[in-house]
């Protein structure tokens, strides 16, 4: 079946550091990919998607480009704030006739130290 | 758009009891999920609506699990016989049909505690 791995966290970072959370996948067909983030105390919000191989999402600073040579979709933002502390979340969407069912990876916790 | 919405937030309850939970998905959008997240996972798909259609439950939902979205707008999830393990934060999503933007907007779930 589908699946995600994600990075083992927590990962801890001061300011200004460049981040890399690593996310691979496994599933049939082509899978549509993305990355949520949770806040503290919020709901699951999107950060970005990619929908199709050497696509690039992006938004905020971070960006993650859908590898399907190494089936991998990692994260990246070149200078952390204090603000990007939070949970994140890879994700897909399997392709073909799939309605959009989300498989999660298990997150990975991230804090930004000033 | 006002979001997706859940109620209550947050429901302690004691093993045996029954609960339910409502979501109810942004306006306009046709399909709507639930999903639960326990500590330290992410989320685990648990049912689909397209529109009032439910088209697919998880293994996850055992019978005493069961979902509904009458006229194809607010959800409910009513778990039966309440046991220690259905502890979890409880996750409705909704989206659009559309062809290439089937993004899903999140509610802020409902933290489910059984004592």
């Amino acid at each position: 079946g589908d699946s995600v791995t994600q990075m083992e966290g927590p990962v801890t970072l001061s300011e200004e550091a460049f981040l890399t959370i690593n996310c691979t996948y496994t599933a049939t067909g082509y899978p549509s990919l993305f990355w949520y983030v949770q806040y503290p105390g919020e709901g699951l919000q999107l950060l970005l998607k990619a929908t199709k191989a050497d696509d690039k999402g992006s938004n905020k600073g971070f960006e993650a480009t859908y590898r399907k040579e190494t089936t991998s979709f990692h994260l990246e933002k070149g200078s952390v704030q204090v603000s990007d502390s939070a949970v994140y979340f890879c994700a897909l969407s399997a392709g073909g006739t799939s309605y959009g069912k989300l498989t999660f990876g298990q997150g990975t916790i991230l804090t930004v130290h000033p | 758009d006002t979001g997706v919405s859940q109620n209550p937030r947050h429901k302690i309850t004691k093993r045996g009891q029954n609960v339910t939970f409502r979501c109810d998905p942004i306006s306009e959008h046709n399909r709507l999920y639930w999903y639960r997240q326990t500590l330290g996972q992410g989320p685990e798909f648990l049912t689909y609506f397209q529109n009032e259609a439910q088209l697919e439950k998880s293994r996850l939902l055992s019978d005493r699990f069961s979902a509904e979205r009458p006229k194809g707008s607010f959800s409910t999830l009513e778990i039966q016989r309440t046991e220690q393990g259905d502890s979890a934060m409880y996750l409705c999503a909704s989206s659009l049909d559309r062809a290439n933007t089937d993004t899903q907007y999140f509610g802020p779930g409902t933290r489910l505690t059984v004592l």
